[in-house]
This record gives structure tokens, sequence and C-alpha cells, in this order.
């Protein structure tokens, strides 16, 4: 089955750092572009980062500098190391997945998310 | 704000069509043909409905299409069913000068099936 699952989320204070890890299963990572999108509470749906199958990796403004995006090839798992934490990432955190099929901004492959709250 | 424009709610009845809207700009869903729509059950993942602008995943039901016209993208969902009340968010690649993203989403549309 293929599945995504989500790990790490927490309750941090404001400046702290925190790795959420993305566990894949049913199909490798690196076979496919992955990405990370969030959901404020009460709000919508925010791209936070995205990294492809030969490396390269995108953000979104409000996160540039601060988080990582990254892939362990042999533990088949992505994650997101987040640094300098405010507030305003307090989240539910989403990973996804697509294949070039799909036109490589597009993803078809979903976890349940995992929360991240910010917060003194 | 979100950087794609989004009507908050739509709403309609069983069997009847609805259409959501998403207005961008000529850096994203005018320049390109990478308009996706997202179906999300609040509490759940959300689920890919439409890729590049009009074309529906294996799985998807017929009864979802998408459409682009210049810089707006419509999402229609026909014989509307109680099952797709649930929030609705466009996506595009943009490559605006103003920001390094890549990827923006709309603010998201609520649909109530009355």
């Amino acid at each position: 089955e293929v599945q995504l699952v989500e790990s790490g989320g927490g309750l941090m204070q404001p400046g702290g750092s925190l790795r959420l890890s993305c566990a894949a299963s049913g199909f490798t990572v690196s076979s496919k572009y992955m990405t990370w999108v969030r959901q404020a509470p009460g709000k919508g749906l925010e791209w936070v980062s995205l990294i492809y199958s030969a490396g390269t990796t995108y953000y979104a403004d409000s996160v540039k500098g601060r988080f990582t995006v990254s892939r362990d090839n042999s533990k088949n798992t992505l994650y997101l190391q987040m640094t300098s934490l405010r507030p305003e990432d307090t989240a539910v955190y989403y990973c996804a997945g697509g294949t070039t099929s799909l036109g490589g901004v597009a993803f078809d492959i979903w976890g349940q998310g995992t929360m991240v709250t910010v917060s003194s | 704000q979100s950087a794609l424009t989004q009507p908050a709610s739509v709403s309609g009845s069983p069997g009847q069509s609805i259409t959501i809207s998403c207005t961008g700009t000529s850096s994203d869903i005018g320049g390109y043909n990478y308009v996706s729509w997202y179906q999300h059950h609040p509490g759940k993942a959300p689920k890919l409905i439409i890729y590049e602008v009009s074309n529906r995943p294996s799985g998807v039901s017929n009864r979802f299409s998408g459409s682009k016209s210049g810089n707006t993208a419509s999402l229609t969902i026909s014989g509307l069913q109680a099952e797709d009340e649930a929030d609705y968010y466009c996506t595009s690649y943009t490559s605006s000068p103003y920001t390094i993203s890549i990827l923006v989403f709309g603010g998201g549309t609520k649909l109530t099936v009355l």
C-alpha cells in the first residue's frame, strides 16, 4: 500500500528547532518529487517546500533560510528541518509526493499530517 | 493574502452543478498549464482531483472538470453529492519576480451542499 506517515510534531518555543519526518511505504521517495504543505489553524493550505528527484530544492518566501528539506533514501524518508521557529509557523504539516506524469507540481500521495505548535 | 484568489464559499443543491474560480496573473495561471485542484475534508489528507488544468487522476470521478481562460482557472463539479461538501484549493506553478516560491495556493473555497 502506498502511504506517507508524518511524525515529529509537537510544542516548541519561539526560536527553537524541530525536525519533521515523513516515512514512505509502497514507493521510494527518490523516485518522486516530494513537498511539504502546511495549514495554520482556521486558515488555508500553504506550500512550504519541494524537493525533486535530482535533489533540487525550493522554498516559500516565509520559510526560506529557516527550513531545510531533505531525504534519506536508505530510510525512504523525507525530512523538514525547521529552525528559528515563529508563532506563525504553527500549523498542521503535510508531506506529499507526485510523479513526473502529473507535471511536476501536483501531488497525489498525501500523509495525514503532524501538528506543530510554536508558543511560549 | 493568498497569491491566487478564490471565492470564500459556494453552495449548491444535490444534483446541481457549481463552478469555483481561481484568479491569478500572467506569472502563474495565465503563463503555464500547471494548475491543480485539491479537495480537502477537514481533518483528512487533501486529495488531488485535477492536474495540468483539466486532467483527472485515475479514480477521480468525471463529475469533476477543470478549465482555464486567461489568468483564471475554474473547477466545475456536476451532479453535486453530499460527499462533495469540502474545502477546495487551486494551486499553480509561478514564476513571479516578487517571490522565490515556485508554487502558490489559492485561499480555498468552502463548498456547502444544501
